[in-house]
């Protein structure tokens, strides 16, 4: 079975451009979430996806970030424009509807922003 | 604010020896935690988990010991081998709060 998929895995843009991660769950995965590393600091929540609609979206930055799960399937993930403190690790993760109390995440390799 | 915290950002232990690593919370709410162990350029994949109606969760040479009225918990690994060199993140979930809230996580270093 595949597991979670990114592409890119790295992106060097300037402070300004526009760029969109996308992410490939595990098949028949429902839940799809999105997490940002920072400078090797604490793996941050951005949001989450349930088919696709949002369940979550409490930590997405700002408007400058959008994502979208269109079909329930892949979900891309939009900066525009970017800002030097947008470098990090973008880390995509995905589970199956989860029975109360167990919500095991697996993580795709993540996507390497560097903004100059 | 980070509601979970790993004071240790590195651990060195030697081969064969027992690795500890900690983690605390603050908040009340979570009852469910989990550790992911990462390697270099990886995602981080899930490695144990316990349950807040659990003090301890053993799967091979990982046992997760939860100690909630402290709000810690700490993984154990024995015997540490040179593959379990890593960074390893505690991470934690509330009910029916799908979302996790990591530490900044703890590398280990094994030596031979």
């Amino acid at each position: 079975e595949a597991g979670v998929t990114q592409f890119p895995s790295h992106s060097v843009i300037e402070k300004g451009q526009t760029v969109t991660l996308r992410c490939d769950p595990i098949s028949g995965h429902d839940n799809l979430y999105w997490y940002r590393r920072v400078m090797g600091k604490e793996i941050k929540f951005l949001l989450h996806f349930v088919k696709e609609s949002k369940q979550d979206e409490s930590g997405m930055p700002n408007n400058r970030f959008l994502a979208e799960r269109t079909g329930g399937t892949y979900s891309t993930l939009k900066v525009q424009p970017a800002e030097l403190e947008d470098s990090g690790v973008y880390f995509c993760a995905s589970s199956q509807i989860a029975e109360q109390g167990y919500n095991e995440q697996f993580f795709g390799p993540g996507t390497r922003l560097t903004v100059l | 604010d980070q509601q979970v915290k790993q004071n240790s950002p590195s651990l060195s232990v030697q081969e064969g020896r027992i690795s500890i690593l900690n983690c605390d919370y603050t908040n009340s709410m979570f009852d469910y935690f989990l550790w992911y162990k990462k390697y270099p350029a990886e995602g981080p994949t899930f490695l144990i988990s316990i349950s807040s109606i659990k003090d301890k969760n053993e799967d091979g040479r990982f046992t997760v010991f939860l100690n909630k009225s402290a709000k810690h918990l700490s993984l154990h690994i024995v015997p540490s081998q040179p593959g379990d060199s890593a960074v390893y993140f505690c991470a934690a979930s509330a009910l029916n709060d799908y979302k996790l809230s990591f530490g900044a996580g703890t590398t280990v270093t094994v030596r031979a």
